[in-house]
């Protein structure tokens, strides 16, 4: 599996958009990008994934560059229960399923 | 409907002693995974069940681990004996399917294991 680089920590206003950056620049072609995030002391909860289009659910955005190099997690609305370690993953889309985390972002929502 | 359960939440153990963790995936997940973050680690992937038969265990540590899925339901994960070093939080994971949709992994809130 592709490695990932995020930023070890960030912060963002309560209420404002939250973006999070992933490089992912050895991707390839059938790697889709995962974003999980761990809210302290619970297991990971899966947030979004996509392949090459962006995708949008009722927790987020996911934006991938036409390259697929790089892709950006939004956050439309970030509230305080937000605050979270955010992990950008590539895995294949098929076969061994395993996930590979990194040391993600700690993403903090000031009120 | 319920998510992943893990049993028990909690343990503390002595070394040399034998703990075994159980882990409920969500009805109807054929697929299990065991994953743990040991202390200022990195969460790493232990093992992954497809139904009863195990798919992928090389991220198992060594053979004090023990991981079964009798008959393709629930799982435990057996540490005997354990470690000081075995001290960290155990996750369980299921997901529906591995390719195309739905393949999502949903966790459980773990076992925190301490061996002292």
């Amino acid at each position: 599996d592709a490695k990932t680089t995020q930023p070890p920590s960030m912060d963002c206003a309560e209420g404002r958009a939250a973006n999070l950056p992933c490089n992912h620049s050895t991707i390839s072609g059938n790697e889709y990008v995962y974003w999980y995030r761990q809210i302290h002391s619970q297991g990971p909860q899966y947030i979004i994934h996509g392949l090459k289009n962006n995708e949008t659910n009722e927790m987020a955005s996911l934006i991938i560059t036409e390259d697929r190099k790089s892709s950006t997690l939004i956050l439309p609305h970030a509230t305080l229960r937000d605050t979270a370690v955010y992990y950008c993953i590539v895995r294949v889309g098929t076969g061994a399923q395993k996930l590979v985390f990194g040391q993600g972002t700690r993403l903090t929502i000031n009120p | 409907e319920a998510g992943v359960t893990q049993f028990p939440s909690h343990s503390v153990i002595e070394k040399g002693q034998t703990v075994t963790l159980r882990c409920d995936p969500i009805s109807g997940h054929d697929n299990l995974y065991w994953y743990r973050r040991v202390m200022g680690k990195e969460i790493k992937f232990l093992l992954h069940f497809v139904k009863e038969s195990k798919q992928d265990e090389s991220g198992m540590p060594n053979n004090r681990f023990l991981a079964e899925r009798t008959g393709g339901t629930y799982s435990t994960l057996k540490v005997q004996p354990a470690e000081l070093e075995d001290s960290g939080v155990y996750f369980c994971a299921s997901s529906l399917r591995t390719g195309g949709r739905d393949t999502e992994a949903f966790f459980g809130q773990g076992t925190r294991l301490t061996v002292v």
